[in-house]
């Protein structure tokens, strides 16, 4: 069973129409972290929660927000889209950060591809 | 600039080759985890490594971690469809609340 669920799977919007990507997870992780991934590269770290603490990464455009309600779901809004943030999103989860091995091993879903027309 | 520099960047082989795959930094690390990623999926963890020199093997994959914990290697050998993918590097450092960092990525292609 799916531990870490993206939704939607494929997601399209316009150009400048404000979209929001869902994740959750059953593992009861303290972390969930945010991926923009382009074809053929890398994710990109775009920020992750620690419980509720909230750390952006030094290069995420303020286009690109995050919440986290509780424990269990993260919400990635982009508020208004461009062509250059089409693209797999990526949703991650772990239990720790830098505190044990086997704590920041990292749950990925299956990612969200954003279409923008 | 990235921390962790893969290489080959791509590489397409036919089935039953071997071949490896680097991670390199000029940083340490207190561990060191590599994943695949298939297309349209999410990456999936296959090994993460912790002592310097450790070598760990998963079937027709073998894992090092190197001496100074600042480099890893990842062989396939007779190599199949099936290993095809995105296969990264990421690790973890000692200090802080800090998230992994991600290598630059491998993508490899096994023709059969």
């Amino acid at each position: 069973d799916a531990m870490v669920i993206q939704n939607p799977r494929y997601q399209v919007t316009q150009f400048g129409k404000p979209v929001t990507l869902s994740c959750s997870q059953t593992l009861n992780h303290n972390v969930m972290y945010w991926y923009q991934q382009k074809s053929s590269q890398a994710p990109k770290l775009l920020f992750h929660y620690y419980d509720k603490d909230f750390n952006n990464e030094a290069d995420t455009p303020d286009n690109f927000q995050s919440r986290r309600p509780n424990t269990s779901f993260c919400f990635l809004d982009i508020r208004s889209p461009g062509l250059g943030d089409a693209a797999m999103y990526l949703c991650a989860t772990s239990r720790g950060l830098a505190e044990g091995v086997a704590k920041n091993i990292q749950y990925f879903g299956a990612g969200t591809r954003l279409s923008v027309l | 600039t990235q921390l962790l520099e893969q290489s080959p960047q791509f590489l397409s082989i036919q089935e039953g080759e071997n071949l490896t795959v680097y991670c390199n930094s000029s940083s340490v690390f207190s561990s060191l985890q590599w994943y695949r990623q298939e297309p349209g999926e999410g990456p999936v963890l296959l090994v993460t490594v912790v002592t310097g020199g450790e070598v760990k093997k998963l079937k027709r994959l073998t894992f090092q971690f190197g001496d100074a914990r600042k480099d890893s290697s990842l062989h396939i050998t007779a190599a199949q469809p099936g290993d095809t993918g995105l296969y990264l590097c990421a690790g973890s450092m000692d200090t802080g609340r800090r998230a992994l960092t991600f290598g630059s990525g491998t993508r490899l292609q096994v023709q059969p």
